[in-house]
């Protein structure tokens, strides 16, 4: 069983739907990262959670410590929202375990 | 704004080939890292460096040798390229300094080995 699991692994959705990625974790953790990844390769980060909810935009990330489990939600989607999302927790100081990814296609 | 370069987008090399792949960051960060990149498989940890001449192994080192000579360059080496290294190779770089801790990525060279 991977440490870090992400659901679902594909998602497809109309323009305009609410979008919930899910992420579940089995090890302890000093923090969650949710990181994007568009076609052609770059990652960014979108959210850094030890706690809580943050948002930015239409994107908002939560974080249940005691459930170890984490979410990423998009409102009011958009085709330029289609890319794969990777959950990472943060093991340590520096080491970053990864969840397999969501792909994510959002349609006009 | 963090720029981490990598030295080819797209790469094909033939099995017992030797491989580099360059990493250059323009940050001044501390700590380097080479992940590879597998369908269903996610990102996964080949080696990281937290210091000039300083590496450690990740999660996958078989196969895989670095060097870090300079701070900002942090280079992945194939001794002899098989088959089964054909995959994406993502570099990234961070800071000790920001408590963000946030890991900031090269564009990826996409390996092909025949």
């Amino acid at each position: 069983k991977n440490e870090v699991e992400q659901s679902p692994q594909n998602l497809t959705a109309q323009e305009g739907e609410f979008i919930t990625i899910n992420c579940s974790y089995s090890v302890g953790i000093s923090a969650l990262h949710w990181l994007q990844q568009h076609p052609g390769g770059g990652i960014v980060s979108l959210f850094m959670l030890s706690s809580g909810k943050k948002k930015h935009g239409r994107l908002i990330a939560t974080i249940n410590i005691q459930e170890k489990h984490s979410s990423l939600h998009i409102t009011a989607s958009h085709p330029r929202d289609s890319a794969v999302y990777i959950c990472a927790v943060r093991q340590g100081a520096q080491k970053l375990v990864f969840g397999q990814g969501t792909r994510l296609t959002i349609n006009p | 704004d963090v720029k981490v370069t990598q030295s080819s987008r797209y790469l094909v090399k033939r099995t017992g080939e030797k491989v580099f792949l360059e990493c250059v960051q323009d940050m001044d960060h501390e700590n380097m890292f080479w992940y590879r990149q597998d369908p269903g498989l996610g990102l996964r940890l080949i080696y990281f460096s937290y210091d000039v001449k300083m590496k450690e192994k990740g999660d996958i080192p078989e196969g895989y040798s670095v060097s870090r000579e300079k701070k900002e360059r942090f280079s992945l080496i194939l001794e002899s390229a098989s088959t089964n290294q054909t995959s994406m190779y993502l570099c990234a770089s961070s800071s000790y300094i920001s408590s963000y801790n946030e890991q900031f990525f090269g564009p990826g060279t996409r390996l092909t080995v025949l």
